[in-house]
């Protein structure tokens, strides 16, 4: 079964500098996808990053980037130059290649990130 | 472009009452998610549609329905609410559903059953 862990609960950093957010995912499948979201207080669900399972690089959006490890079904997010607006909730997801699947994504239980300034 | 649009943002409703929440996904999208926030259980996959079809469900009672009409245009039902269907509803939206297509979520719906 699918599965996404999120080890950090709560993190802080402080403005203007780097912060790492952790995620590991669990799955028997050779093809997926994995994505990493940002949900401010407002609710909504806004899309940073994504990394297919065959992609060679590291993803990288502006200042965010992607930290894929295969081997080790590891998927960071990395956030340089944190700005006071990046505290929000961050969920790693990832969906399965399956015809089945389709939209079907599993998210993990998120990370709340402040950033200090 | 516009973003995945959901109706109604915000509702307060009495435990038995029915609600539909209704969700218009990025133009040219086809597919259209529904999921489910709660504070103890996450966010939980309910279901997905593409070309008026569900093609997929995840586990949740009969109570929990949905549909999509022709132009993409989604909508949830949930019947006979309880206290603990309170939660934020989100709808997201993709090209067709396959593999690479980035999923683009709504601002949610926050259900309130009381």
């Amino acid at each position: 079964a699918q599965k996404i862990t999120q080890t950090q609960p709560g993190m802080f950093v402080q403005e203007k500098e780097a912060v790492t957010l952790d995620c590991t995912y669990d799955t028997s499948d050779q093809s997926y996808g994995l994505f990493w979201y940002k949900q401010p207080s407002s609710g909504e669900m806004i899309f940073l990053i994504y990394q297919g399972s065959y992609d060679e690089q590291n993803a990288t959006e502006g200042r965010y980037s992607l930290n894929f490890q295969k081997a080790r079904k590891s998927a960071n997010l990395v956030i340089s130059a944190s700005q006071l607006g990046d505290s929000a909730m961050y969920f790693c997801a990832m969906r399965e290649y399956l015809k089945t699947s389709y939209d079907k994504v599993i998210f993990g239980p998120g990370t709340s990130l402040s950033v200090i300034p | 472009k516009a973003g995945v649009t959901q109706t109604p943002r915000y509702l307060i409703k009495t435990r038995g009452q029915q609600v539909t929440l209704s969700c218009s996904p990025i133009s040219g999208h086809r597919s259209v998610s529904w999921y489910q926030q709660t504070p103890g259980q996450g966010l939980q996959f309910l279901f997905e549609y593409f070309s008026e079809t569900q093609r997929n469900k995840g586990n949740f009672p009969g109570r929990f329905s949905g549909r999509q009409f022709s132009n993409s245009r989604s909508e949830m039902n949930v019947s006979t609410l309880e206290l603990g269907d309170s939660a934020l509803y989100l709808c997201a939206s993709s090209l067709t559903g396959g593999s690479g297509n980035t999923i683009y979520f709504g601002e949610g719906s926050w259900l309130t059953v009381v």
